[in-house]
């Protein structure tokens, strides 16, 4: 069975600064897709970014940008130059496709505090 | 604006009560989830449909009752619930096909007393 683990249950930054937020999943197939969600207080989630397992080149948004290590298993998400606005909950997910739909998988997240 | 919207955002229900919440996304997409959120544990898928129809129940406990009239809206029927079913429920919505992403809702904050 697939796992997502977030090994961090909480992070600090200071604004303006770099962080890094690690997950890691276990699986089987080849083929799937991976995610990072922001969970602002305000509870809606939302995307942040997404890899897809048969791309090596790793996924950027902006600020946002992945480090992604198949044969290791390993996705974590880089932010840089951290904004008050990223405080949230962060979750890292995986997708995997069965039986005709589309299910995700969660890890537990990371509580990401910014400092100003 | 999200485009999923979820009512109510909070409810307070005792363990006899019979409730239902109720999920709607404008966004034209043909998949619905229901997650359970709890603290400290990763969301939890509950169930799933594609075209109005029930492609996943992940061993939710009877007292949970989902239903899709139609590809926009979605219930979760609630009722003899017990204290650890308190958690935040969230619904999302995807647009079939593996380049699309998940759309969630703002969530109900759910207490059994």
């Amino acid at each position: 069975a697939q796992t997502v683990t977030q090994s961090q249950p909480e992070m600090s930054v200071q604004e303006a600064e770099t962080v890094t937020l690690s997950c890691t999943y276990d699986t089987s197939e080849s083929d799937y897709y991976l995610f990072w969600y922001k969970q602002p207080p305000s509870r809606q989630m939302i995307l942040v970014i997404r890899q897809e397992a048969y791309k090596q080149q790793n996924a950027t948004e902006n600020r946002f940008s992945v480090n992604f290590q198949k044969a290791a298993k390993s996705f974590s998400l880089k932010i840089s130059d951290s904004q008050l606005g990223d405080a949230a909950m962060y979750f890292c997910a995986y997708r995997r496709f069965t039986s005709g739909t589309y299910k995700y998988i969660f890890g537990t997240g990371t509580r990401l505090k910014v400092l100003a | 604006e999200t485009g999923v919207t979820q009512t109510p955002r909070h409810l307070v229900m005792g363990m006899t009560n019979k409730k239902s919440l109720k999920c709607e996304q404008h966004l034209g997409h043909n998949a619905m989830y229901w997650y359970k959120q709890s603290a400290k544990k990763p969301l939890e898928l509950m169930f799933v449909y594609n075209f109005k129809e029930q492609t996943e129940n992940n061993s939710v406990p009877s007292r949970f009752s989902p239903e899709c009239p139609n590809s926009s809206h979605l219930f979760l029927h609630l009722h003899t619930l017990q204290p650890e079913d308190s958690a935040l429920y969230l619904c999302a919505s995807k647009e079939a096909g593996g380049s699309y992403e998940q759309y969630f809702g703002p969530g109900t904050r759910l207490t059994v007393t």
